[in-house]
């Protein structure tokens, strides 16, 4: 079946530093992939997708190439803020099969000022 | 527009007890998802409503739990008797038709005693 394996966390870095969280994936076929960000107090908020091989996603400074060679979707972003900080969401929805999304277990990320 | 909401936010009860979890999604949206995260791990897909009919609830864990959504709008999941593993978030989601974008709410957090 589908899978997803996120960096765990928390992750903590100070101001302006550079974020990278993992993500690798197990799926068949050509999956979409997306993360989502969970702010404190808040509901799960789309952050940005990729849908096919090679496609780049990205919103609000943060980058994800969707690699099929490696099954990887890592976000990365090159100054992070404190209002990055929060819960960071790995996921995928196959194109066969069972069309709900699978998440990863979510990275908690603290940027202090 | 208000967004996907779900009540109530936080639930307390003893094991054995029974839990009625609301989610009214955003209106007009036919496709509604239920998820939920235990324990800080990966959110797990549960259910998947399209109007009223249950579309795939293969994520449902047992038959303490229940989820309906009568007239097609908003759904309820109960859980009776609850158990102590049952504690977690409760996610609800709807699916915007044009883009395929889903839309979370905030999650119902749900302790058992």
């Amino acid at each position: 079946g589908n899978s997803v394996t996120q960096m765990e966390g928390p992750v903590t870095l100070s101001e302006e530093a550079f974020l990278t969280i993992n993500c690798t994936y197990t799926a068949t076929g050509y999956p979409s992939l997306f993360w989502y960000v969970q702010y404190p107090g808040e509901g799960l908020q789309l952050l940005l997708k990729a849908t096919k091989a090679d496609d780049k996603g990205s919103n609000k400074g943060f980058e994800a190439t969707y690699r099929k060679e490696t099954t990887s979707f890592h976000l990365e972003k090159g100054s992070v803020q404190v209002s990055d900080s929060a819960v960071y969401f790995c996921a995928l929805r196959g194109n066969t099969g069972r069309r709900a999304l699978t998440f990863g277990s979510g990275t908690r990320l603290q940027v202090q000022p | 527009e208000a967004g996907v909401t779900q009540f109530p936010s936080h639930s307390v009860i003893e094991k054995g007890q029974t839990v009625t979890l609301r989610c009214d999604p955003i209106s007009g949206h036919d496709n509604l998802y239920w998820y939920r995260r235990v324990m800080g791990k990966e959110i797990k897909f549960l259910l998947h409503f399209v109007k009223e009919s249950k579309q795939d609830e293969s994520g449902m864990p047992n038959n303490r739990f229940l989820a309906e959504r009568t007239g097609g709008t908003y759904s309820t999941l109960k859980v009776q008797p609850a158990e102590l593993e049952d504690s977690g978030v409760y996610f609800c989601a709807s699916k915007e038709e044009d883009t395929g974008e889903l839309f979370f709410g905030e999650g119902s957090r749900l302790t058992v005693l």
